[in-house]
Parts: C-alpha cells; structure tokens; sequence
C-alpha cells in the first residue's frame, strides 16, 4: 500500500530533550515535506526537499532541523524542544511528475511540558 | 499575518443539499489553488484543484470556483453526504511544481443526516 509513515504518533516529552520524528515514504517521491497543525492557524510548512541532500525552508523553520540522506525518509528533529513547539506534525510526499497533491502522513502529536 | 483565509470555522449542512465552503487568499502571486480534507486522527488528502488559468474545475460531486478578481474561491458539495463531514482546508501556491503551499486555517463541515 501507498502511504507515509510517520512515528511516533504521540509523543510527550520534556523542555529541552532532543527527539527526532522520523518519516518513510514507500511511493518513490521526488519531494517531502513537514507541517504542522495549530488551531485556527491551519497547516504551516516547516521544511521540504526536493531530493536527496537537498532541503529548504518553509514558513516555520525555527527550533526544526531535517535531513534528506535517503530518497524514502526525512526525519525531523528538534535539538532543544519548548512547549511552543507542542503542536499536530504531518509529514507528506509527491512526486516530482505530479505538480500537486501532496500525500499526508496520519500525523504524531507531540507535546512539550 | 495569514494569506490564506477560511473565515467560517464551521458550517453545518443537511444531507442533500448544498455544502459551500469559502476561501479568501491576498497573495496575487499565487496561482494554483487546492482543497484538502481531513478526517480526525488521519491526514490531510487531496481533494481538488484549480489553476488560475481557470475559474471552475469539477469532479463529481466536487466543483471549486475562482474568482481571481475579489481573491476568493469556493467548494461546492453537492449533493452533501454524511462521509462528507470533515474539515476542509484551502491552500495555494506560487511556485511552480507546488512546493509551499499555504494552507487556510480550516472549515469544519458538519452534513446531518
């Protein structure tokens, strides 16, 4: 089956402790990107790539690291998470052929106490 | 300050009849725009979409209108269906292979039966 796969899919973890939320693709996509969810506020880009080793910014990148080593994942990672980040992350694909339609993830709801 | 904007955070429909759902945008660069929907606990999924080169698209019982003028495009549902309850997120973009989208903050759509 198609799909992005993200994990965790809930995750609550402290002020300041590293943890990465991984992201797999099986669909042989040209380009990934991450989002997040806030109320009222819609999905905000926070990083993309178009291909392997090749990443950039979205609207929201503060406080968020990627890396594209393989085409299938793209991980992100928070270095020093805050409660500002507690927040609904969805990772999604497309292909480079398709010019839209991104494939979503089924999301990780992160909080940071 | 958002570019996109769904000023309706809920709408409620019966089955059968018409669901619209409205989207404002105030970035004159964007030129393709895109509905997604979303159930709980799954993500976004691609819906339709419209280039600006057009101001109506149609898919079944999916049609999306743009007004390039007033910045304003619109999702009509019909005939609206129970499965139909979701929200809806408008989004668009200016780049050419459809990178960054900015998404609107959401429409939750209610269809009683």
């Amino acid at each position: 089956e198609a799909q992005v796969t993200q994990n965790p899919r809930y995750l609550i973890t402290v002020t300041g402790k590293k943890l990465t939320v991984t992201c797999s693709q099986n669909m042989n996509h040209e380009y990934m990107s991450w989002y997040r969810q806030d109320p009222g506020l819609g999905l905000r880009q926070i990083y993309y790539s178009m291909n392997v080793e090749v990443t950039d910014k979205g609207d929201v990148p503060e406080g968020y690291k990627v890396s594209r080593k393989e085409k299938r994942n793209f991980p992100l990672i928070l270095e020093s998470p805050s409660p500002n980040q507690t927040s609904l992350y969805f990772c999604a694909s497309k292909s480079g052929t398709d010019n839209y339609g991104y494939t979503f993830g089924s999301g990780t709801r992160l909080t940071v106490v | 300050d958002q570019q996109v904007k769904q000023n309706s955070p809920s709408l409620s429909v019966q089955e059968g009849r018409i669901s619209i759902l409205n989207c404002d945008y105030t970035n004159s660069m964007f030129d393709y725009f895109l509905w997604y929907k979303k159930y709980p606990a799954e993500g976004p999924t691609f819906l339709i979409s419209i280039s600006s080169i057009k101001d109506k698209n149609e898919d079944g019982r999916f049609t999306v209108f743009l007004n390039k003028s007033a910045k304003h495009l619109s999702l009509h549902i019909v005939p609206s269906q129970p499965g139909d309850s979701a929200v809806y997120f408008c989004a668009a973009t200016r780049d050419n292979a459809g990178n960054m989208l900015t998404f609107g903050g959401g429409t939750r759509l209610m269809v009683k039966p």
